[in-house]
């Protein structure tokens, strides 16, 4: 079974400081990886996603990840953030080799940006 | 909007009633998922819908639970005699064919008092 470890559950950043959230996951074949938000009132929306290819893949707002093959990671960073990146971020993953096509969550990391 | 549309967006019962909740799909998009998303955690995936063939059912989906996609559109969830602990946020995610990205509806937030 898939499974996804965000290790960080709360941060707090100050405005223009840089921005890393891990993610690492559990499973032994080929993966999907994503990037959700999930801003304030608002549903979740995907910042960014690694289907194959180059591992760094950027996304919106400024945001990339690296998916490390070797460390089974898959992490989030933004050089500089902004009040406006105060979200929750959930990074999933997704088997690509057929059969199961849920997404698999971890459990957020709920991030505040102090002006 | 083009969005994938969930309703009710709230929904308060009382132990042991019957809810259903209906998710619009973006049109044109074959796959729909349900995941429920509880205070704390990430969404968890309940099941899943291609056209209307109920493909994959989460190890979470009891059998107080169904889902119907009749037509390949729009899809219900029902959960029969409620518990308390089926209080949680149902969301609704579409996407196209092929390995795309799954698109998420605004939730249900149910409440069992």
């Amino acid at each position: 079974a898939q499974s996804v470890s965000q290790h960080n559950h709360h941060v707090i950043l100050s405005e223009a400081a840089s921005l890393e959230l891990g993610c690492n996951y559990s499973y032994g074949g080929t993966v999907n990886l994503f990037w959700y938000v999930q801003y304030p009132g608002q549903h979740l929306q995907l910042l960014l996603k690694y289907f194959s290819g180059d591992p760094l893949v950027k996304g919106i707002k400024g945001f990339e990840a690296e998916f490390i093959k070797s460390k089974f990671s898959f992490n989030l960073r933004k050089p500089s953030v902004q009040w406006s990146d105060t979200a929750e971020y959930f990074c999933a993953v997704k088997s690509s080799g057929g059969g199961a096509d849920g997404l698999t969550f971890g459990k957020g990391t709920h991030l505040i940006i102090q002006p | 909007d083009t969005g994938v549309s969930q309703d009710p967006r709230h929904k308060i019962t009382k132990r042991g009633q019957n809810v259903t909740f209906r998710c619009d799909p973006i049109s044109e998009h074959n796959r729909l998922y349900w995941y429920r998303q509880t205070l704390g955690q990430g969404p968890e995936f309940l099941t899943y819908f291609q056209n209307e063939a109920q493909l994959e059912k989460s190890r979470l989906l009891s059998d107080r639970f169904s889902a119907e996609r009749p037509k390949g559109s729009f899809s219900t969830l029902e959960i029969q005699r409620t518990e308390q602990g089926d209080s949680a946020m149902y969301l609704c995610a579409s996407s196209a064919r092929g390995p795309d990205t799954q698109y998420f509806g605004p939730g249900t937030r149910l409440t069992v008092l």
